[in-house]
């Protein structure tokens, strides 16, 4: 069966940091994966997309890396900071054109 | 980004009643409409795909009786929640996509809790 997991229900680090959050997916073919951040009662908002040929991609403190052989992405957020503290969800496309979303980590960071 | 506007943003029902949910795109139109579920600390459950003019793709274990999809334009979608019973209480949020681009917008979610 197909899933989408995230390395951590939870992830408590020190502000300036780099918190380095795990996606790995069985039974998927992605052509790219995606990753998002939810607040509490809030939709989810799009952060970054990266595509089944590259490697890496970074917007402002953002990397994520994507690797199609062992299935995995990792998501950096690198000098961290408390507005850090959310949700984040990764989400694989599916056949028809629909977002199946991972289990989620809820990153806090400790001032 | 593009906007999604889900309303309501919170609603109290009655067991038995029926709740109409709706979401619309504002500055783009939406192919495809989406429809999740989320329960407290757990992660979005798609739970129908929706697109303008036909009838909806619901994901297994999802009753389409009981959760009526209706895409009536690019860009309004609704879900109504039929008799509604308090295990049907959870997060409900939208989804709009389009072709333009490959991200899909989210609404704000609608809290439905039944009493």
């Amino acid at each position: 069966s197909q899933k989408i997991e995230q390395n951590s229900e939870a992830l408590n680090i020190q502000e300036g940091k780099t918190a380095t959050l795990t996606c790995n997916y069985t039974n998927y073919s992605p052509a790219y994966l995606q990753w998002y951040r939810q607040d509490p009662g809030r939709g989810p908002v799009f952060l970054l997309l990266i595509r089944e040929n590259e490697k890496e991609k970074r917007k402002e403190r953002l990397k994520v890396t994507f690797d199609t052989t062992l299935k995995q992405s990792l998501f950096h957020i690198t000098a961290s900071q408390p507005a850090d503290s959310a949700t984040y969800l990764c989400a694989l496309e599916g056949a028809g054109n629909q977002f199946y979303f991972g289990t989620g980590t809820s990153l806090t960071v400790i001032p | 980004g593009a906007v999604v506007s889900q309303h309501p943003s919170r609603v109290i029902c009655k067991s038995g009643t029926s709740v109409k949910i709706e979401c619309r795109s504002l500055d783009f139109q939406a192919t495809t409409m989406f429809w999740y579920r989320q329960f407290p600390k757990q992660s979005l459950m798609l739970m129908a795909t929706s697109n303008e003019g036909s009838k909806a793709t619901y994901e297994q274990g999802v009753e389409k009786d009981k959760f009526l999809i209706n895409h009536a334009s690019l860009t309004l979608s609704t879900l109504t929640v039929t008799s509604a019973h308090p295990e049907d209480s959870s997060f409900y949020i939208c989804s709009a996509w389009t072709a333009m681009n490959t991200e899909a917008f989210f609404g704000q979610g609608t809290r439905l809790t039944v009493v």
